[in-house]
């Protein structure tokens, strides 16, 4: 089925370090929601936004909806182990259907 | 605070038999949906309902359907299963459309189906 552009694949960083991934499609969303999904547990959202141009903030995290309505970024700050996990970007114009992303591994090494 | 709830949690099924999963969704939500995802795969939508009406559809096989009862909960029935309906079903739920955060999906932990 149609997916979002998820980039990067994963990442490995140490902790403390702050981290960035993006999405990217080929169609406008009218909403971006960003989740975290860890191994066997169903995806938690993490953040939701509504407009272009949007920048929202939950904690040490930041994401935007950018302004061609094609993309959106999710930024982590700070990062710390719990943070582990794999963070997927979802799409949505006019349907109930999420489109997700297909997805970033993230892993923090103390 | 309360989230999704669905059962089972795990079940193991053999070829060309069937099963019916369960979902509760978040108190004051009147939206369902149901999502597939495979081994390593991001979730695909299958199928929503508002107010115990199919609001949406999506790669959903003939041999599954669904429904939302008056209380809200759903059941997603799969019958004449395939080795390939193994996968983790989640469902989700939000408020309804009149509300400004009707697009805000929270999902359940999952129902694990492995079909051998």
């Amino acid at each position: 089925g149609q997916q979002l552009n998820q980039s990067p694949q994963s990442m490995f960083i140490q902790e403390g370090e702050d981290v960035s991934m993006n999405c990217t499609s080929s169609s406008i969303f009218n909403t971006w929601l960003w989740y975290k999904q860890e191994p066997g547990e169903g995806p938690v959202l993490l953040i939701a936004l509504y407009k272009a141009g949007e920048l929202t903030s939950n904690g040490r995290l930041t994401a935007q909806f950018g302004i061609t309505r094609k993309d959106s970024f999710l930024n982590i700050s700070a990062s710390i182990p719990s943070d582990v996990g794999i963070y997927f970007c979802a799409g949505l114009y006019n349907t109930d259907k999420l489109i997700f992303g297909t997805g970033t591994r993230l892993q923090v090494f103390p | 605070a309360a989230g999704v709830i669905q059962s089972p949690r795990h079940l193991i099924k053999e070829k060309r038999e069937t099963a019916t999963l369960k979902c509760y969704p978040i108190p004051r939500h009147d939206t369902v949906y149901w999502y597939q995802q495979g081994p390593g795969q991001d979730p695909q939508f299958l199928i929503s309902f508002y107010e115990k009406m199919q609001s949406d559809k999506g790669s959903i096989p003939d041999r599954f359907s669904a429904q939302q009862f008056s209380d809200y909960h759903s059941e997603l029935n799969m019958s004449s299963l395939e080795l390939g309906d193994s996968a983790l079903y989640f469902c989700a739920s939000s408020l309804g459309p009149h509300a400004p955060s009707y697009n805000e999906q929270f999902f359940g932990p999952g129902t694990r189906l492995t079909v051998l």
